[in-house]
């Protein structure tokens, strides 16, 4: 079945650590997208990718990096920069055409600090 | 700057009532518009979208959405509430031209149904 998927579900970061979490679809999706989620706050876009090797900054980049070597994958990073990390953190991908943009999200990973 | 605004962090419903969840957008052009649910856990799913067609948007699991330009809204409903709707529900706006695709979220309104 096509779709995204990410890992870990849950994962733990200790004081001054990065850490990474994986997004890979296997749609065959151009675009691909990291939120995060905050109770009360909705989605806030963090990262976005139009195409491969090539990444813009959303709304609340600062603290995170990204990279997309591969059509398929695109992963996140929370630096040690990032102070308040503990969130909800969804990936997305979309791909133009006849679905308008429509973007289709992963299960989330979940990450807290030690 | 897009916003969203989804009147009512929670509503509570009683099973086979009304469901009515409110959305309000601000923008200078009719936006593509989005509802999405999220279960416990859980990525988020589209319920349905408008995209400039008929502006009585159905969706899945018996949920519909209407646009009104006039009143910038874009309020879903559902005539009768199952005990499988408790979810938290978001509404999500792009303008026609928006680059890379970027969606604006509403803060989203979690649905309780009360048997």
């Amino acid at each position: 079945d096509g779709g995204i998927t990410q890992s870990p579900k849950y994962l733990f970061r200790k004081e001054g650590q990065n850490v990474t979490l994986s997004c890979e679809q296997n749609l065959n999706h151009d675009a691909m997208y990291w939120y995060r989620q905050d109770p009360g706050q909705g989605l806030r876009l963090i990262y976005y990718s139009q195409i491969v090797n090539d990444f813009q900054k959303g709304d609340i980049a600062e603290g995170y990096s990204v990279s997309r070597e591969k059509k398929e994958s695109f992963p996140l990073t929370v630096t040690s920069a990032q102070k308040n990390p503990t969130a909800f953190y969804l990936c997305a991908s979309s791909t133009p055409g006849q679905e308008k943009n429509i973007q289709y999200f992963g299960a989330g990973t979940r990450l807290s600090v030690l | 700057a897009q916003s969203v605004t989804q009147l009512g962090s929670h509503v509570s419903v009683s099973e086979g009532a009304l469901v009515l969840l409110r959305c309000n957008y601000s923008s200078s052009v009719p936006p593509y518009l989005f509802w999405y649910v999220q279960y416990p856990n859980q990525g988020l799913q589209l319920l349905l979208k408008y995209t400039s067609a008929a502006t009585l948007v159905k969706g899945i699991n018996g949920f519909e959405a209407e646009f009104k330009k006039s009143e910038t809204s874009f309020h879903l409903t559902k005539p009768s509430a199952h005990m499988s709707d408790a979810a938290e529900y978001f509404c999500a706006v792009r303008p026609p031209k928006a680059a890379g695709n970027k969606l604006t979220f509403g803060g989203g309104t979690r649905v309780l149904v009360k048997p």
